[in-house]
């Protein structure tokens, strides 16, 4: 079955300083990968995927994400973190054995320090 | 365009009761799923429903059941409500069904507590 991990239930990073959340994946086939953000209150937002391509994707409010077919991974960027960055970060697989759902990680919480 | 909208917010219930939850899509999207959030667990997908079918179903019991309307709305329902049923509900809303749409579009959620 398709999965992704997200080792790190807590990311702690100072403003100013790059972040990195870490996803990886298990995928039969080619993978589909996405990342959501959920702010506090809220539901789930979309800020970029990976379908084929660049294995670096850009997305929204600064973010981007790395692909790496060795390492099976698909970590998370931004070079500059914002307190406004704080939120729950999710990893999401799309599972085409199950008519395409998309399957997401536990989430990791990134706080933001100013 | 308005978004993604769940009714109601927080709900609380006690065990054996029922519930209902409800989704109203973004206007032209025809897809709408459900997921369970719990702290423990991360988002678990209930189901997916496109053209008032349901089209595919996660690892749920029957307990958990859903609709879809002619006009995209969905339900969703809980039947025997059970303590570990308590979590916040999402749904999420996209213009074709996932595996073709990858961007879904997520509600605020229902919070439910059952006591």
């Amino acid at each position: 079955a398709q999965s992704v991990a997200q080792p790190e239930d807590q990311v702690n990073v100072a403003e100013g300083n790059p972040l990195t959340v870490k996803c990886t994946y298990s995928v039969s086939g080619n993978p589909y990968l996405f990342w959501y953000v959920q702010y506090p209150n809220r539901g789930l937002q979309f800020l970029l995927k990976y379908i084929t391509g660049d294995n670096l994707v850009k997305g929204s409010y600064g973010f981007e994400a790395e692909f790496n077919k060795s390492q099976t991974s698909f970590h998370l960027k931004k070079p500059s973190a914002l307190v406004s960055d704080s939120a729950l970060y999710f990893c999401a697989v799309r599972d085409d054995n199950q008519g395409g759902k998309l399957i997401f990680g536990q989430g990791t919480e990134l706080s933001v320090k100013p | 365009k308005a978004g993604v909208t769940q009714t109601p917010r927080y709900l609380i219930k006690t065990r054996g009761q029922q519930v209902t939850l409800s989704c109203s899509p973004i206007s032209g999207h025809r897809s709408v799923s459900w997921y369970q959030q719990t702290p423990g667990q991360g988002l678990q997908f209930l189901f997916e429903y496109f053209s008032e079918t349901q089209r595919n179903k996660g690892n749920f019991p029957g307990r958990f059941s859903g609709r879809q309307f002619s006009n995209s709305r969905s339900e969703m329902n809980v039947s025997t409500l059970e303590l570990g049923d308590s979590a916040l509900y999402l749904c999420a809303s996209s213009l074709v069904r996932q595996g073709l749409d990858e961007k879904l579009f997520f509600g605020s959620g229902t919070q439910l507590s059952v006591l």
